[in-house]
């Protein structure tokens, strides 16, 4: 499985930029780059994706780099309600038939008023 | 709102038994994922089905078993359960199968308790 590496744990003011790193050193040619965010008790919400360009749309913006061995999640101004655990993901369908989101640990983002 | 809908939103079970979690998946959508989520294991992936097909098996135990109805909606079995079965249980929905551009939508969850 394609991995991810993240830092465990973040913490952010409210209204300031937030930068969530990622890496994925083994990444193919053909995977894209997911990004999830999970609040306690609810379920995975997804916030963007993308494959070589930088993307952006209402809640974040996404910004690869050149080589697609790391990425970096930005939340332009942090919210408290922005904070929960973040998680990269690389869409697995390396195998015939595969198609899974591989989750990790996570960041945790807190955010302080 | 994802559109993902999920029953129960809460179980609580007795060891042994054997519960059935529902889940509708999008609009439109062919695709569903079961996950599950404990404390000590995070988000694991179950099984996957599009257009009522088995496609893709992770971690799932042989006491469990899912389908999908050609109305679309998927059902998760969990029997003989035991106690460390407690967990969330997530469904979730794609248009489409092995389309990297798509996007998976979660739902709420099931919380299953089993005392």
């Amino acid at each position: 499985d394609a991995k991810t590496t993240q830092p465990n744990s973040m913490e952010s003011n409210e209204e300031e930029p937030v930068h969530l790193p990622c890496n994925h050193s083994t990444i193919s040619g053909t995977d894209y780059i997911h990004w999830y965010r999970q609040l306690p008790s609810q379920g995975p919400e997804y916030v963007i994706h993308g494959l070589t360009s930088n993307v952006n749309n209402r809640m974040a913006s996404l910004a690869i780099a050149e080589d697609r061995k790391s990425s970096t999640l930005i939340l332009h101004r942090a919210t408290l309600r922005d904070a929960a655990v973040y998680y990269c993901i690389l869409r697995d369908m390396r195998s015939y038939n595969t198609d899974k989101l591989i989750f990790g640990t996570g960041t945790r983002l807190q955010v302080f008023p | 709102d994802s559109g993902v809908t999920q029953t129960p939103k809460h179980l609580i079970t007795a060891t042994g038994q054997r519960v059935t979690l529902r889940c509708s998946p999008r609009s439109g959508d062919l695709s569903v994922y079961w996950y599950q989520q404990s404390l000590d294991q995070g988000l694991q992936f179950l099984i996957q089905y599009y257009n009522g097909e088995e496609r893709a098996k992770g971690n799932i135990l042989e006491r469990f078993s899912a389908q999908q109805f050609p109305d679309l909606h998927s059902e998760l079995n969990l029997s003989s359960l035991e106690l460390g079965d407690s967990a969330l249980y997530f469904c979730a929905s794609s248009s489409s199968h092995r389309d990297q551009g798509d996007t998976i939508y979660f739902g709420e969850g099931s919380w299953l308790t089993v005392v």
